[in-house]
């Protein structure tokens, strides 16, 4: 089935720039969305259809999806950041059709 | 408002049995698909099944066919979620999520707050 690659980590100083990547053999011809996670709460949906923001989401939230890499970015990093995030395709060609990275924890310095 | 408030979980033995329920509220429910996905401690995040909006097409993962079973009363606004031969490997927050989008590009808007169910002697 596919498969979706997600570094465990990343660090980012408050106010910088944070990217996160997810892998996928020509994820560039699928659609991808991200969620972030607090512990303990529920996933957020913060980015879809690769670019998209849900209401609500701040424009410092952005997504791009190219070649086999799809990436999120957060500009002006603040602490509330701070969380897992996940990407997620829709995909047919395994034995089921969500698919989520395994995640990324995204740490403000 | 959308709102899915599930509930249902709880501490159950190996091999037993358990239903979870997601009652939603703030959309035509019936319009719309409803996932199950789940977490194990310290994991990522799991797709465990589907349901369609009418109730007739159902969806699992290999880990759970045959064991869970996924339905809808949508004259309650609700989604079930029935768990039999639960396994330790089961342990896990249970979440509910609205399916939203176009064919074969999916995603999640609205998610429940997660139920935890624990498999345990």
């Amino acid at each position: 089935s596919y498969v979706l690659t997600q570094p465990p980590s990343v660090s980012v100083a408050p106010g910088k720039t944070a990217r996160i990547t997810c892998g996928g053999n020509n994820i560039g011809g699928k659609s991808v969305n991200w969620y972030h996670q607090k512990p303990g709460r529920a996933p957020v949906l913060v980015i879809y259809y690769n670019s998209d923001r849900p209401s609500g989401i701040p424009e410092r939230f952005s997504g791009s999806n190219s070649g086999n890499t799809a990436i999120l970015t957060i500009s002006r990093v603040e602490a509330g950041d701070e969380a897992d995030y996940f990407c997620q395709v829709w995909d047919t060609s395994g034995d089921h059709p969500v698919i989520f990275g395994g995640g990324t924890k995204l740490t403000v310095l | 408002e959308v709102q899915l408030l599930e509930s249902g979980g709880g501490l159950v033995q190996p091999g037993g049995s358990l239903r979870l329920s997601c009652v939603a509220s703030g959309f035509t429910f019936d319009s719309y698909a409803m996932i199950w996905v789940r977490q194990a401690p310290g994991k990522g995040l799991e797709w465990v099944s589907g349901i369609s909006g009418s109730g007739v097409g159902t969806y699992y993962a290999d880990s759970v066919k045959g064991r869970f079973t996924t339905s809808r009363d949508n004259s309650k606004n609700t989604l079930y979620l029935e768990m039999s031969s639960l396994r330790a490997e089961d342990t896990a927050v249970y979440y509910c999520a609205r399916e939203s989008g176009v064919s074969g590009t999916y995603y999640f808007d609205y998610w429940g707050q997660g139920s935890l169910v624990t498999v345990s002697s």
